[in-house]
């Protein structure tokens, strides 16, 4: 059973760089080359929203609204891929979901999601 | 982008109602859209992949249709344990999620 958890500091300040880890058990991140994995996130009180994602452990996509700030990256050898967010404002307070996705198929597997907030 | 137009923002309406959702998308994603159901403080769950593949486990009164533009995700016989956020999500290109729409009981 595929098992995803995210994890990393629930509290970042204005303008710092926000990292969010999601740790994959249960499966392998690169066993395959039809899965993407992503990070998805619901700011309060908002809908959810794309944050980026990874294909074939190399390529990424992201939102062109944060494309600027955003990095995903992966190691293969932990099982784990990363989130990285910089220049944060209270806007990016949200909770943060990672998932497994199948190309065209939707996302199946996701985690439990972490909160962050932003604020000094 | 492909933009996902999700409506009604919300709706109420009373259990065993037909409950309907449309997402209609700006270009044509052939049948590359998805069903989410969120209920808060849980995890997004997976019903509808392909626009009307019922995903495993998901109770067949949930259904979904279409195709290119146009999509509809219905709730046959609405049940009080389906109160939640659903959202389409398109696949064709970056996975973008509608607006999402809100169901309550009447």
């Amino acid at each position: 059973q595929l098992h995803l958890q995210e994890s990393g500091p629930g509290l970042v300040k204005p303008s710092e760089t926000l990292s969010l880890t999601c740790t994959v058990s249960g499966g392998s991140i690169s066993d395959s080359k039809t899965y993407f994995w992503a990070w998805i996130r619901q700011p309060p009180g908002q809908g959810l929203e794309w944050v980026g994602s990874l294909y074939y452990s190399t390529n990424t996509y992201y939102n062109t609204s944060l494309k600027s700030r955003v990095t995903i990256s992966t190691d293969t050898s932990q099982s784990q891929f990363s989130l990285k967010l910089s220049s944060v404002t209270a806007a990016d307070t949200a909770v943060y979901f990672c998932a497994r996705g199948l190309q065209y198929d939707g996302m199946d597997v996701w985690g439990q999601g972490t909160t962050v907030t932003v604020s000094s | 982008d492909i933009q996902l137009t999700q409506s009604p923002p919300s709706l109420s309406a009373s259990v065993g109602d037909r409950v309907t959702i449309t997402c209609h998308a700006s270009h044509d994603i052939k049948n590359h859209l998805n069903w989410y159901q969120h209920k808060p403080g849980r995890v997004p769950l997976l019903l509808i992949y392909g626009a009307s593949y019922l995903e495993s486990g998901v109770p067949p009164r949930f259904s979904g249709r279409g195709s290119g533009t146009s999509f509809t995700f219905t709730i046959n016989s609405l049940q009080p344990e389906d109160i939640a956020t659903y959202y389409c999500q398109q696949s064709d290109d970056v996975p973008l999620f509608g607006g999402g729409t809100k169901v309550e009981i009447k």
